[in-house]
């Protein structure tokens, strides 16, 4: 069972919007960063939103990120069939002195 | 541009040792914290361990602490991660990434393709 709580699945049509939850505790989303990731079937991991609410160069504004206290969304707007991924929240545990991830979130565009 | 490579990856039996190696290029490795993170079969990401740009702070998830060693050569550009005492739930994709953190982990901002190991009798 994973630190941080997301749901297993979304779906939305596409052009929709859609947001996936990430739910953890004081001692990991409540006092640290919050990273998100995107990964297709038999890819590796692809770095989406970082710190909380920063974008990478060359990710779209269609992304965005945001935490209040102990959870964080993530937020995909004018959803297209290739954002069909698996999404993946994480961070620090200060308490437990390890990295944490959500179990994943499969999104589907309908 | 950043590229991380693996490699070491293959079968193994319980109990039984291996070392991953993750050459780095493209970016200045000795100012990044390095992370390596498994996924097994049809399962999500797992956190594994974490050094320090200068290779003193290293943390372990709790599952493999004790049994993995991570660690660095900033000179060759190289991380590695010692895998003693391996079991059949040790058996996913391994990647390596560099981490925005320099002391412990912020987020991986590139990863490796990932190099498989299966311990299995």
């Amino acid at each position: 069972q994973s630190v941080l709580t997301q749901p297993p699945s979304v779906s939305a049509a596409p052009g929709q919007r859609v947001t996936i939850s990430c739910s953890g505790s004081n001692s990991n989303i409540g006092n640290n960063y919050v990273s998100w990731y995107q990964q297709f079937p038999g890819t590796a991991p692809k770095l989406l939103i970082y710190e909380n609410d920063q974008r990478p160069s060359g990710i779209p504004d269609r992304f965005s990120g945001s935490k209040s206290g102990t959870s964080a969304t993530l937020g995909i707007t004018g959803l297209q069939t290739g954002d069909e991924a698996d999404y993946y929240c994480g961070t620090w545990d200060s308490r437990l002195t390890t990295g944490v991830f959500g179990g994943g979130t499969k999104l589907t565009v309908l | 541009q950043v590229r991380l490579v693996e490699s070491g990856g293959g079968v193994v039996q319980p109990g039984g040792s291996l070392r991953l190696s993750c050459e780095a290029s493209g970016f200045a490795f000795s100012t990044y914290g390095m992370d390596w993170v498994r996924q097994a079969p049809g399962k999500g990401l797992e956190w594994v361990a974490f050094i320090g740009y200068h290779g003193d702070n290293k943390y372990y998830a709790d599952s493999v602490k004790g049994r993995f060693t991570i660690s660095r050569d900033n000179s060759k550009n190289t991380l590695w991660l010692q895998m003693n005492s391996l079991r059949a739930d040790d058996t996913a994709v391994y990647y390596c990434a560099n981490d925005g953190g320099r002391l412990w982990f912020k987020q991986l901002d590139s990863w490796g393709q990932g190099t498989l190991v299966t311990v299995s009798s």
